[in-house]
């Protein structure tokens, strides 16, 4: 069992909807991501908070809203999506850099369909 | 900047058969390197990993060893089994960022 858990699993929304994916991590970890998957590629990184602060934006559009409201949680705020959004979204966590030497824990995603 | 190549799939082999994924990388610094696996319908989990060279990562049967020489972090299970099935990624760190290859898809047949 990950213990990273990333609702909904599934998402189905129009274009003018506003949405939101919730992560959770109880493994104490200061580093949270956020990662966009398209089917048959590997993941691309959207953001990482550090210590509960916005730390990298990999120029991601501002229809993707990232918040990390304490340590344990992480919400992509999704609104006005186009079709090519559609994707798995998956969230991970780690130690601090510092600290860490590129493990990283993932949930099972969120897998988005914007209609 | 840094980068990762992993040999291009799918790899389709029979149960018992030895498996070899090649990877290779380009990196300014020493790097650590990664093997993450991803199940079908799930998230990637680290499968080994290895922090410097000579460094051998193994789990659950895989192996892979640092080579800086050959600038390669090599696959190797030596008996796959039908659950061994799923997509592999070769990863690098690059400062805060995991850098992932393209992926292998590995399907193993009774």
């Amino acid at each position: 069992d990950t213990e990273v858990t990333q609702t909904p699993k599934h998402l189905v929304m129009g274009m003018t909807n506003k949405k939101s994916l919730k992560c959770e991590q109880h493994m104490g970890h200061r580093a949270m991501y956020w990662y966009k998957q398209k089917a048959k590629k590997p993941p691309e990184l959207m953001f990482v908070y550090s210590y509960e602060k916005l730390s990298i934006n990999e120029s991601v559009p501002s229809r993707f809203s990232p918040e990390c409201p304490n340590s344990s949680l992480l919400n992509l705020h999704l609104h006005a999506l186009q079709p090519e959004d559609s994707a798995l979204y998956l969230c991970a966590s780690s130690r601090p850099f510092v600290e860490n030497t590129g493990e990283l824990f993932f949930g099972e995603g969120s897998r988005l369909t914007v209609l | 900047g840094d980068s990762v190549t992993q040999m291009e799939g799918p790899v389709t082999l029979s149960e018992e058969a030895f498996l070899t994924i090649n990877c290779t990388y380009t990196a300014t610094g020493y790097p650590s390197l990664f093997w993450y696996v991803q199940y079908p319908g799930e998230g990637l989990q680290l499968l080994l990993k290895a922090t410097k060279a000579d460094d051998k990562g193994s789990n659950k049967g895989f192996e892979a060893t640092y080579r800086k020489e050959t600038t390669s972090f090599h696959l190797e299970k030596g008996s796959v089994q039908v659950s061994d099935s799923a997509v592999y990624f070769c990863a690098l760190t690059s400062g805060s960022r995991l850098t992932f290859g393209e992926g292998t898809q590995l399907t193993v047949n009774p």
